[in-house]
């Protein structure tokens, strides 16, 4: 089945030590977002990837950074993991950029900074 | 700017009974409105969503939402709950017309959906 995939699960970080967490699709969509969603909260945009075409959230601090090398692949990397950083990561994407494009989302990484 | 208002953390709905989950929204323009659902360990799923038209939205699994402009409500709705229906519910809004290709998605904090056997 088509679908998107994030790995890993889980992901343990140490203080201050990058990280970097994976997106794969193969639904051949144009859009790739990357959504932090902490206990009891919304998910929260950091960015999105529209083809080659990067779009950061004004609000998303300098220590979040994205990489998309092609249509299928798109990654997240936190140069210097806080405490406050610990999260759920979610990857999601889109056909189209339109108001009423519907998201598909992946399992998420849930990521522990210790 | 955009908002969505879940007011219930909690819904806790005996099988066989409706359910309604609630959600406000607040926007400029028009709003086009979503619900997703989260089950343990997966990722958000589609549900539903209502851009223009019947104010009768019908989606998967038997769940559907009636958009009401006057009261800025979306509220998701089922006639008869089953215990599978158990997870987290996310209302979402996107603000149209915005800047065109930057129509951001708005999440609502979440209800949780608990289906009591």
């Amino acid at each position: 089945d088509a679908m998107v995939i994030q790995n890993p699960r889980y992901q343990v970080t140490q203080f201050g030590k990058p990280v970097t967490l994976s997106c794969s699709q193969t639904l051949n969509h144009n859009v790739m977002y990357w959504y932090q969603q902490k206990s009891s909260q919304a998910p929260k945009l950091l960015f999105h990837y529209y083809d080659k075409d990067f779009n950061n959230e004004a609000d998303t601090p300098d220590n979040f950074q994205s990489r998309r090398p092609n249509t299928s692949f798109c990654f997240l990397d936190i140069r210097s993991p806080g405490l406050g950083d610990a999260a759920m990561y979610l990857c999601a994407t889109s056909r189209l950029e339109g108001a009423g494009e519907k998201l598909f989302f992946g399992s998420g990484t849930q990521l522990s900074v210790l | 700017a955009q908002s969505v208002a879940q007011p219930e953390d909690q819904v806790n709905v005996a099988e066989g009974n409706p359910l309604t989950v609630k959600c406000t929204y607040s926007v400029s323009g028009n709003p086009y409105l979503f619900w997703y659902v989260q089950y343990p360990n997966r990722g958000l799923q589609f549900l539903l969503k209502y851009i223009t038209g019947d104010n009768l939205v019908k989606g998967s699994y038997g769940f559907e939402a009636e958009f009401n402009k006057s009261q800025t409500s979306f509220h998701l709705k089922k006639p008869s709950a089953l215990v599978s229906d158990s997870a987290l519910y996310f209302c979402a809004v996107r603000d149209f017309p915005s800047n065109f290709g930057n129509e951001k998605l708005t999440f609502g904090t979440g209800t949780r959906l608990t289906i009591i056997p």
